[in-house]
């Protein structure tokens, strides 16, 4: 079974803080993915990576960055933390776009709270 | 710009009860996946598909794609299928196949 593990479920920080996501997968998977979720709102792509050191802008970048360096860890940076980047954060990992009828891998997801 | 409209949004029902969830989008598409999210957050794909109808244990997924439409069936549910139900889909026109358009969910209750 495919394992998509992210490295913290709960996480408090403060406003304006540097906050790291990080997330690891085990089927080397090309394609991975950073999505936020919102009461309301349903999950929205905040940036996904088709490969080492590639990446693309999801729907909502502002505010986030990425970085692949390895091919199974994906992290997400909250360069400077505020209260709207709380929120439940997913990351997700496919063989190729989920588009393409390639089924999505998610981690139990990190429920940020910024204060 | 591709919507995705669940219904219902919240529904409860009797355990053995047969429960159809419904999912409506507005362009073609390439790709409809159906997902559960259990409390605590973690997400399963529960099925994908871009015709006609899918089967796994007492799960169904229909989609017809002249009416822009899906469905989501559960026989005999059980109160283990509680959970939120999200569909989603690819847009045809998206060539790098690597987004998705999220219903909000449907909350499904069902009780012993």
């Amino acid at each position: 079974d495919v394992k998509v593990t992210q490295s913290s479920r709960y996480l408090v920080k403060r406003t304006g803080e540097k906050v790291f996501l990080e997330c690891v997968q085990d089927m080397d998977h090309e394609n991975m993915f950073w999505y936020r979720q919102d009461p309301g709102l349903g999950l929205r792509l905040i940036y996904f990576s088709y490969d080492v050191k590639m990446k693309e802008k999801g729907d909502i970048p502002e505010g986030y960055s990425v970085s692949r360096e390895k091919k199974e860890r994906f992290s997400l940076i909250l360069e400077s933390a505020s209260t709207n980047q709380t929120s439940m954060y997913l990351c997700a990992s496919s063989t190729y776009g989920p588009g393409w009828n390639s089924p999505l891998h998610f981690g139990n997801g990190t429920r940020l709270t910024v204060t | 710009k591709n919507e995705v409209e669940q219904s219902p949004q919240n529904l409860t029902a009797q355990e053995g009860e047969f429960i159809t969830i419904n999912c409506s989008y507005s362009v073609g598409i390439s790709a409809l996946h159906w997902l559960q999210q259990h409390p605590g957050g973690g997400i399963v794909s529960l099925f994908m598909l871009s015709s006609g109808k899918k089967k796994h244990g007492r799960l169904i997924a229909t989609i017809n794609i002249q009416e822009k439409h899906s469905s989501l069936h559960i026989t005999a549910s059980h109160p283990r299928d509680s959970a939120v139900y999200i569909c989603a889909v690819g847009d045809e026109k998206e060539t790098s196949g690597s987004r998705l358009t999220f219903g909000e969910g449907t909350q499904l209750t069902v009780n012993p």
